[in-house]
C-alpha cells in the first residue's frame, strides 16, 4: 500500500528555522516526484514545488522560489520541506503529494494521486 | 503569472446535477495542460478525483465527471449525494514541472 506519512504538527516564533518531513512507503521511492502544497488557514490549495529523488532535479513554483527549500534524503524514502527563517505569514499546512507515473507508456502522469495527511505549522511570537 | 479562476461557491440540492469550471486568466484551458480535479472536505487532505481531464481516480463513483466545455475545464456532479459538499480545487501542469492550483469552489449540497 502506497502511503506518504508527514512528520507532526510544528509551533516555531519568527526567525527560527525549521524542516518538516514526508516518507513514502510502499512504491520505489526514487522513482516518483514528491511535491509540497500548501494550505493557509482558510484558504485554498498552493502548490510550492517538486522533487525528483532519482536525481533530485527540483522546480519550485515562483511564488516560493528562495523561500523554501525541497529536498531528499533516498536512503531513508524522506523528503523535506526547508525554512531558514520562519515568518508568521508561513503558518499553514503543508501537504507532501506523490506525482503517478504512467507503467504502461514509461512516462509520468501531470497529477497527483497521493496525498500526505498534513503537518500544521504555527509561526508565532 | 498564471491564474485559474473557479466560482468561489455553489450550491446544488440533493440527487441534482452541478458543474464546477475552471478557467485561465488569459487563454483557454486545454487537454494538453492535464486538467485534474482535487476534492478536501473540512480538516481532511485533498482526494484526488480526475486526472488528464475526464479519468476518474481509483475509487471515485461514475457520478464524478471531468471535461472541457468551451475555455474551461470542468468538473460534473450527477446525482449530487450529501457527502459530495467539499472543497473542489482544480489544477492544470503548466509544464517544465509546474503546476498551477484554481482558488477553489465550495460546494453546498441541500
Amino acid at each position: 500500500e502506497v502511503q506518504l506519512v508527514q512528520s507532526g504538527a510544528e509551533v516555531k516564533k519568527p526567525g527560527e528555522s525549521l524542516r518538516i518531513s514526508c516518507k513514502g512507503s510502499g512504491y520505489g521511492f526514487t522513482s516518483y516526484w514528491i511535491g509540497w502544497v500548501r494550505q493557509m488557514p482558510g484558504k485554498g490549495l498552493e502548490w510550492m514545488g517538486v522533487i525528483y529523488p532519482g536525481d533530485f532535479e527540483t522546480r519550485y513554483s515562483p511564488s516560493f522560489q528562495g523561500e523554501v527549500t525541497i529536498s531528499v534524503d533516498e536512503s531513508i524514502n524522506t523528503a523535506y520541506l526547508q525554512w531558514n527563517s520562519l515568518r508568521a505569514s508561513d503558518t499553514a499546512i503543508y501537504y507532501c503529494v506523490r506525482r503517478d507515473y504512467d507503467h504502461l507508456l514509461g512516462s509520468y502522469f501531470h497529477y497527483f494521486d497521493y496525498w500526505g495527511q498534513g503537518t500544521p505549522v504555527t509561526v508565532s511570537s | 503569472q498564471t491564474v485559474l479562476t473557479q466560482e468561489p461557491s455553489f450550491s446544488v440540492s440533493p440527487g441534482g446535477t452541478v458543474t464546477l469550471t475552471c478557467g485561465l486568466s488569459s487563454g483557454s484551458v486545454s487537454s494538453s495542460q492535464y486538467p485534474s480535479w482535487y476534492q478536501q472536505t473540512p480538516g481532511q487532505a485533498p482526494r484526488t478525483l480526475i486526472y488528464n481531464t475526464s479519468t476518474r481516480s481509483s475509487g471515485v463513483p461514475d457520478r464524478f465527471s471531468g471535461s472541457i466545455l468551451g475555455k474551461k475545464a470542468a468538473l460534473t456532479i450527477t446525482g449530487a449525494q450529501a457527502d459530495d459538499e467539499s472543497d473542489y480545487y482544480c489544477v492544470l501542469y503548466m509544464g517544465s514541472g509546474v503546476w498551477v492550483f484554481g482558488g477553489g469552489t465550495k460546494l453546498t449540497v441541500l
